[in-house]
């Protein structure tokens, strides 16, 4: 089955503590972006990679890190996480194709809550 | 810089009731448009697009929209709404960088009500 699998699906954790969300997709995607939910606010797109070892910043990059080293997975990584960084998180893929055109496969998920 | 505006962060209809969800966009160029939805603790799928084919462009779910240039609007409608439907709208509209950047709306959220 075609899926992106985003782990942890919910993690709670406290301010400072490095914590990194995965994000896996079996469709063989060269592009792949991570989003932000927050209510009122829609998606806002935090980073994006257009193929291995090619990342770039989307509009709310900071306090975030992530890595392409393999075509499958694309990692987020909260360095030091803050309060405000609580917040639903989306990983979405998308062929070249369905790239040119926003069709964009998203994960379930993960809601992360700093204390 | 290409955006859109979703009027209503809540809409309640009847189930039966016509389904009328609200898009307007800015582009300086002619924009791919999409809708996505989002069920309850589910991601967003794609529910249809607008790719500068045909202005009036027919989804999953009976769910149809119609691009007017004239009056910047993508509204997303559906004749009968079923208690299946409740979940949240996104529109978003294509920024054409190579690969497409999706900048989404702030969604809409439908309630059906029996």
């Amino acid at each position: 089955e075609a899926q992106v699998t985003q782990n942890p699906r919910y993690l709670i954790t406290v301010t400072g503590k490095k914590l990194t969300v995965t994000c896996s997709q079996n469709m063989n995607h060269e592009y792949m972006s991570w989003y932000r939910q927050d209510p009122g606010l829609g998606l806002r797109q935090i980073y994006y990679s257009m193929n291995v070892e090619v990342t770039d910043k989307g509009d709310v990059p900071e306090g975030y890190k992530v890595s392409r080293k393999e075509k499958r997975n694309f990692p987020l990584i909260l360095e030091s996480p803050s309060p405000n960084q609580t917040s639903l998180y989306f990983c979405a893929s998308s062929s070249g194709t369905g790239g040119k055109t926003g069709e964009l496969f998203f994960g379930e998920g993960s809601r992360l809550t700093v204390l | 810089a290409q955006s859109v505006t979703q009027l209503g962060s809540h809409v309640s209809v009847s189930e039966g009731a016509l389904v009328l969800l609200r898009c307007n966009y800015s582009s300086s160029v002619p924009p791919y448009l999409f809708w996505y939805v989002q069920y309850p603790n589910q991601g967003l799928q794609l529910l249809l697009k607008y790719t500068s084919a045909a202005t009036l462009v027919k989804g999953i779910n009976g769910f149809e929209a119609e691009f007017k240039k004239s009056e910047t609007s993508f509204h997303l409608t559906k004749p009968s709404a079923h208690m299946s439907d409740a979940a949240e709208y996104f529109c978003a509209v294509s920024v054409n960088t190579g690969f497409q950047k999706l900048v989404f709306g702030t969604g809409t959220r439908l309630l059906v009500s029996p």
